[in-house]
């Protein structure tokens, strides 16, 4: 089966400019999620999507980060705007049962 | 809420040598995960093993075996036979029942010398 696709692989931006980054999870998997890579640091989970709604967002920015996800299968990830300290890997995950994570390559952002 | 707690930032061993990843956990669920992942430089997070924390039994995948002390929270990691492409970032993670998302520790940095 064909796994979480993530795109950009990377991204550079100057601060205070927008970004946006798309994930398309495995299909079928009803359950997103976006987690957010600082340099060495573990993940930390920004969204989670049960099919097109959110189920846990206690951890997204909310005034600069927003996320969405049409139709329960796609899903984007936007920054606006953006800073420094929002420089890290953005993960994308999918899940179907319990218990069981599948992750993409990520996008690693660099803000200058 | 869920902590996760890797004391250990660092790790270099010998090919062919046993190596232990620690790994402590906080939980207030009554049924929870907790997982092992590989990250090499791809970034991509592989999952090593995982452990359901009412199975008593300790998980096992080939050269891979987990410690598991529900009492003590403690959830360590053990690679047998190490081999070079074992070296990257080993994250501790831990989730609730239902489809909750992960709660990652800080990760230890592996390193298997030839």
């Amino acid at each position: 089966e064909a796994g979480v696709a993530q795109s950009p692989r990377y991204k550079i931006i100057e601060k205070r400019q927008s970004v946006a980054f798309w994930c398309n999870p495995i299909s079928g998997h009803a359950t997103l999620y976006w987690y957010q890579q600082i340099l060495g640091q573990g993940p930390k989970l920004l969204i989670q999507f049960q099919n097109n709604g959110v189920v846990d967002d206690s951890q997204l920015p909310k005034d600069r980060f927003s996320a969405e996800r049409l139709k329960g299968v796609d899903s984007t990830l936007k920054i606006q705007p953006a800073k420094l300290e929002d420089s890290a890997v953005y993960l994308c995950a999918s899940s179907l049962v319990t218990g069981g994570y599948t992750f993409g390559s990520g996008t690693r952002l660099t803000v200058v | 809420a869920q902590t996760v707690t890797q004391s250990q930032p660092e790790m270099s061993v010998q090919e062919a040598e046993t190596v232990t990843l620690s790994c402590t956990y906080d939980t207030s669920e009554s049924n929870y995960y907790l997982f092992w992942y590989k990250q090499p430089p791809s970034r991509q997070m592989i999952l090593v093993i995982r452990q359901e924390a009412y199975k008593q039994q300790n998980a096992t995948e080939n050269r891979f075996s987990v410690n598991f002390q529900k009492a003590a929270k403690s959830f360590s990691l053990k690679i047998s036979d190490s081999q070079l492409g074992d070296t990257a970032m080993y994250f501790c993670a831990s989730s609730g029942g239902g489809a909750d998302g992960l709660t990652f520790g800080k990760g230890t940095h592996l390193i298997i010398q030839p």
